[in-house]
């Protein structure tokens, strides 16, 4: 199947740094990667959808200039926190549309952030 | 997309079957019924997914009532490994994004 990496797979930062998280489809292309968040005992909250080549949609309440997202490339979505904060503290899961027919999405192993 | 309904949770012993329930009554001609689960602190995993017809893989097998207003994912045989958060999600054939409910946490027990 579809294999979707992460890296790295956890993070702590000191508040007001920033934060990259990249995602990778290791052995196919996609144009489209979406990143979630998910707190504690909650579910995945899509934050934003993203484009090789253009730039991000966002869901509506996600703050685009906190959290950047850049699709440079077919293989490659990079999640940037600005000037994290300890409420960004969560686990930051992407995933990518698969090379079939059907547009399932394929997860990365996600990543765990804690600002302190 | 239309919304599902899901129980929060279910167990199932080790060896048997596990038959995972959803309920999605406003779902449209076009819109798919997807399942993925997510084992604690790792991403989701794609299961399986169908639109009308019963579907099965080396995973499950997804039973989809005639009026496709709910559906029945099968695990033929549980094991501890498929303890997990399982998530039916209902998407449309030209839409891109899954959203995630609560799910139903799974419990096979030895």
């Amino acid at each position: 199947g579809a294999v979707v990496s992460q890296h790295p797979s956890w993070v702590i930062c000191k508040s007001g740094t920033s934060v990259k998280i990249e995602c990778r489809s290791l052995d196919f292309q996609a144009t489209t990667m979406f990143w979630y968040r998910q707190f504690p005992k909650q579910s995945l909250m899509l934050m934003a959808t993203s484009n090789e080549g253009s730039k991000a949609t966002y869901e509506q309440g996600v703050e685009k200039d906190k959290f950047l997202i850049n699709h440079a490339s077919l293989t490659l979505s990079t999640l940037t926190v600005t000037s994290a904060h300890p409420e960004d503290s969560s686990f930051y899961i992407c995933s990518a549309i698969g090379p079939s027919s059907y547009n399932e999405q394929f997860f990365g192993p996600g990543t765990r952030l804690t600002v302190l | 997309d239309a919304k599902t309904t899901q129980p929060p949770s279910m167990d199932c012993a080790e060896g048997r079957a596990a038959n995972l329930p959803c309920n999605h009554s406003t779902i449209s001609g076009n819109e798919y019924v997807y399942w993925y689960r997510q084992i604690h602190s790792q991403g989701p995993q794609y299961i399986i997914h169908g639109l009308k017809n019963n579907e099965t893989n080396e995973m499950a097998s997804l039973i989809i009532t005639e009026d496709r207003k709910s559906s029945t994912l099968i695990l033929p045989h549980a094991t501890l490994r498929d303890t997990a958060v399982y998530y039916c999600i209902v998407k449309g054939g030209g839409s891109e994004k899954l959203v995630f409910g609560k799910g139903m946490k799974l419990t096979v027990n030895p």
